[in-house]
């Protein structure tokens, strides 16, 4: 069973266009943490949010944590086909276990 | 990006026999993790270790073991794979829930097992 349900699953876009990667669940987290995988690699860590509400940018990336820490999105603004990858959310307990979502494979063509 | 190092990169066995995965650290974290990644179910919990000699189940623990006797080395064993354990292994290291810091988790680049 997925605790971490995101959405969509799938997303093709045009390059330029702007995205939202929706990443929810019922329980709550210490922190929830977005990571991008390419083919043939591990995840690397784009971000960790940790304050409900709380919104963090990185370039054109932005992260936002939701007020009662169960949901997050991630939004990119003018995507490029650098952007193309999966994107996994991954919600983090005080035990330090990790729940992973199952992941946004985006595509982003020229 | 964080020393991590998965041995092997690639491996096919048959059904039955036993096999060990290798992870290998530099950065002296303290927790260490073994996942899963199959389509459609993202990365998986396995086991995970949380010091030396240290270690708990994940969400898939069944036919898997662990072991670890030092901070740098966390062992993936399979006693008798079976077909239904081909996937991709990936390892992960954090400084824990209790460091101060956020409890970033980075990864190794995978070990893709294919079980004939």
């Amino acid at each position: 069973t997925q605790l971490l349900e995101q959405s969509p699953q799938f997303l093709s876009i045009q390059e330029g266009e702007n995205l939202t990667v929706y990443c929810n669940s019922s329980s709550v987290f210490s922190s929830l943490q977005w990571y991008r995988q390419e083919p043939g690699e591990g995840p690397v860590l784009l971000v960790t949010v940790v304050t409900g509400g709380e919104v963090k940018k990185l370039k054109r990336l932005t992260f936002q944590f939701g007020d009662a820490r169960k949901d997050s999105s991630l939004h990119i603004t003018a995507a490029q086909p650098g952007d193309t990858g999966l994107y996994l959310c991954a919600g983090t307990d005080s035990w330090g276990k990790f729940q992973f979502g199952a992941g946004t494979q985006v595509v982003v063509t020229p | 990006d964080a020393g991590i190092t998965q041995s092997p990169r690639h491996k096919v066995t048959e059904t039955g026999t036993p096999v060990t995965l290798r992870c290998h650290q530099t950065e002296n974290h303290r927790y260490m993790y073994w996942y899963r990644q199959d389509p459609g179910h993202g990365l998986r919990l396995i086991h995970y270790s949380y010091g030396v000699k240290d270690t708990d189940k994940g969400e898939v623990s069944d036919g898997y073991s662990v072991s670890r006797s030092k901070t740098e080395d966390f062992l993936l064993t399979l006693e008798s794979a079976t077909s239904s354990q081909t996937s991709v292994y990936f390892c992960a290291i954090s400084d824990g829930p209790t460091s101060g810091s956020y409890n970033e988790q980075f990864f190794g680049p995978g070990t893709r097992l294919t079980v004939l």
